[in-house]
């Protein structure tokens, strides 16, 4: 079973770029969905997108515009970047492992090893 | 866009059978998982593909579906399984893979 955790400041200044780090053990990068979801603080779920060991990338269409995730297999790691913050994406990141694909035309996909959350504030 | 809808809370005694339904805002559905969250944890995933349940998760927790709408069963519910459920489900174009609005489970 892999691991994984996230790594990055915990607080950003508006309008700043919000970069997180997940480290990967004892599970290669390759075949699976490398994602990251957030949760604000007393809300819901969000996913924010995934990029697979190919390079394709899927985001989140409301925040498609800044974001970018990334990866180095070298390293066993993988990004994030969140361009021009506001308080609003002040939220619990998860990274998470994710498996998916589709067959006749349905999609699936789940996150089945998540890391422990990494809480970042974003300041006015 | 693509909205998943649950129902905000949930109440069920110890014993009892709890279930979470999840509606799909438009046209059919894809595969959908569901996640369980306690306070202060990172989800784990109790059901993916509707219906299958990971390995170490209790057979108490199952899914199924019917249309646009899923639904996850806890039977006899255990004190233990209070918490957060959420779904989620890709778009039928498979670029946006939403979380459903999150149910709280009150045992």
């Amino acid at each position: 079973q892999g691991q994984l955790q996230e790594s990055g400041p915990g607080l950003v200044k508006s309008s700043e770029t919000l970069s997180l780090t997940c480290t990967v053990s004892n599970n290669p990068i390759s075949t699976y969905y490398w994602s990251w979801v957030r949760q604000p603080p007393g809300k819901g779920l969000e996913w924010i997108g995934f990029i697979q060991y190919s390079g394709s990338t899927k985001y989140n269409p409301s925040l498609k515009s800044r974001v970018t995730i990334s990866v180095d297999p070298s390293k066993n790691h993988f990004f994030l970047k969140l361009t021009s913050v506001t308080p609003a994406d002040t939220a619990v990141y998860y990274c998470a492992r994710g498996r998916g694909g589709s067959h006749s035309g349905y999609y699936f996909y789940h996150l089945d090893v998540w890391g422990k959350g990494t809480a970042v504030s974003v300041s006015s | 866009s693509y909205e998943l809808t649950q129902p905000p809370s949930v109440s069920v005694s110890p014993g009892q059978t709890a279930r979470i339904t999840c509606s799909a805002d438009a046209l059919p559905k894809q595969y959908a998982s569901w996640y369980q969250q306690k306070p202060g944890q990172a989800p784990v995933v109790v059901i993916y593909k509707d219906s299958q349940r990971p390995s170490g998760i209790p057979e108490r927790f199952s899914g199924s579906s019917s249309g646009t709408t899923v639904t996850l069963t806890i039977s006899g519910v255990q004190a233990e399984d209070e918490a957060d459920y959420y779904c989620q489900s890709p778009d039928n174009n498979g670029t946006n893979y939403v979380f459903g609005t999150g149910t709280k489970v009150t045992v």
